[in-house]
């Protein structure tokens, strides 16, 4: 069964740092590039990183760019996202998803990040 | 970045109704446009990639058509687990972009 799990959101004051994590087990984790979605609460989805397999490309939106780092493990089976200055419009439910050929055909269930000011 | 504009933003309708959500990208994508379920408190589900690939498991009352710009997503005879909000993705060029998403009511 494809599982994907992410966990490290949290409360964290503006201009903190957080570090996601997502565990991806069931499926040949090295084979699928990866994405960082976003939702604010009661909000649209946001696309925030991709990676690839071999983490050669990396791929960032622009409002994260600079601020935010997305890495993998793959002899771990997982994927990090590395938040830093964080703003209060960071404020969201964060998923991570995998992609081959098709969009991302599975998502995680996501782990929240709220602002804690 | 490419726009992506949905319309509407929301609907409402009675089980069996067709219904049809369109997205409107702000420059050529191909077909390189996905829509996706999404049910509150949940993750999006895909549903159609390609503009017009029916995903795995997916009721085939759902279908999608489009290339270049204009795009639609069509339900054929809206079911009551269909009550959700739907999204488009365009994939053509980073960064991937979504529409601002679509609520399909209970009428």
């Amino acid at each position: 069964e494809v599982q994907l799990v992410e966990f490290g959101g949290g409360l964290v004051k503006p201009g903190g740092s957080l570090r996601l994590s997502c565990a991806a087990s069931g499926f040949t984790f090295n084979t699928y590039s990866m994405n960082w979605v976003r939702q604010a609460p009661g909000q649209g989805l946001e696309w925030v990183s991709a990676i690839s397999s071999t983490s050669r490309y990396i791929y960032y939106a622009d409002s994260v760019k600079g601020r935010f780092t997305i890495s993998r493990d793959n002899d771990k089976n997982s994927l990090y996202l590395q938040m830093n200055s964080l703003r209060a419009e960071d404020t969201a439910m964060y998923y991570c998803a995998r992609y081959l050929v098709t969009p991302p055909d599975f998502w995680g269930q996501g782990t929240l990040v709220t602002d804690s000011s | 970045a490419i726009q992506m504009t949905q319309s509407p933003s929301s609907l409402s309708a009675s089980v069996g109704d067709r219904v049809s959500i369109t997205c409107r990208a702000s420059q050529g994508i191909r077909n390189d446009l996905a829509w996706y379920q999404q049910k509150p408190g949940k993750a999006p589900k895909l549903l159609i990639y390609s503009a017009s690939s029916l995903h795995s498991g997916v009721p085939s009352r759902f279908s999608g058509s489009g290339s270049g710009t204009d795009f639609t997503l069509t339900i054929s005879s809206l079911q009551p687990e269909d009550f959700a909000t739907y999204f488009c993705l365009q994939e053509y060029n980073y960064p991937w972009t979504f529409g601002q998403g679509t609520k399909v009511e209970i009428k």
